[in-house]
């Protein structure tokens, strides 16, 4: 077990829908990731928060949003679904966002579109 | 922005032999490169990482090797075992905090070990 809790594991609705995933870091990490993986692809960086505040963005679409909360859990966003946006998608969670660090994945979240 | 090469692709190797898995980065301010496991449906795991002060590390089968000036490192796993079978991902982070310091991974190596 990583420390890092993604919720839900599993997510299916249909095209045009809005959903929410929900990722709390290890405890003492302020720095929180959001990775797309699609079938069989590699890990594409969606956006990072440190302590609240964006700290890089990816190749993240327009119509995906995400926050980091004062108590450090983030939300990602994923609105007008199309077919194409299912995938897991992984949180992880790093000290302080900072070089050299090592990153902790979540259990991810499988989202379906239909 | 920095970008990661691996190869190959995918690799079937026999129980005991070893497995090498490449990796080329465009960015010469990256200065962290780990390795991630991933089976199949499950996150990925962190199993070994390089900074770039250092050549090569060695943990049990598992050892990586670090090229700063021709930008590449690779990942060596002796006396392969089933459950070596995995994709497994090179990623590299550079020093930039401007940047956010991500995390940029490779393709992946779906590595399969046959008994």
């Amino acid at each position: 077990d990583s420390g890092v809790t993604q919720t839900p594991k599993h997510l299916i609705t249909a095209t045009g829908q809005r959903v929410t995933l929900r990722c709390s870091p290890r405890s003492g990490d302020l720095s929180v990731y959001w990775y797309q993986q699609s079938l069989d692809q590699g890990l594409q960086f969606l956006i990072q928060y440190y302590n609240g505040e964006e700290r890089a963005k990816g190749n993240i679409l327009e119509r995906f949003s995400a926050q980091q909360f004062p108590d450090l859990h983030s939300e990602l966003n994923l609105s007008s679904l199309e077919l194409g946006d299912s995938a897991l998608y992984f949180c992880a969670s790093s000290l302080t966002g900072l070089a050299n660090e090592k990153l902790f994945f979540g259990s991810g979240t499988q989202l379906s579109v239909l | 922005g920095e970008n990661v090469e691996q190869h190959p692709s995918t690799l079937s190797v026999q129980e005991g032999d070893s497995a090498v898995i490449k990796c080329t980065y465009s960015d010469s301010a990256s200065n962290y490169f780990p390795w991630y496991k991933q089976e199949l449906g499950k996150r990925p795991q962190l199993i070994i990482d390089i900074r770039s002060n250092v050549g090569e590390k060695k943990d049990q089968r598992i050892a990586v090797t670090l090229n700063k000036t021709a930008k590449h490192f690779s990942l060596h796993i002796t006396e392969t075992q089933p459950e070596d079978s995995a994709v497994y991902f090179c990623a590299a982070r550079n020093s930039i905090k401007a940047a956010g310091n991500k995390l940029t991974f490779g393709g992946g190596t779906r590595v399969l070990v046959k008994p």
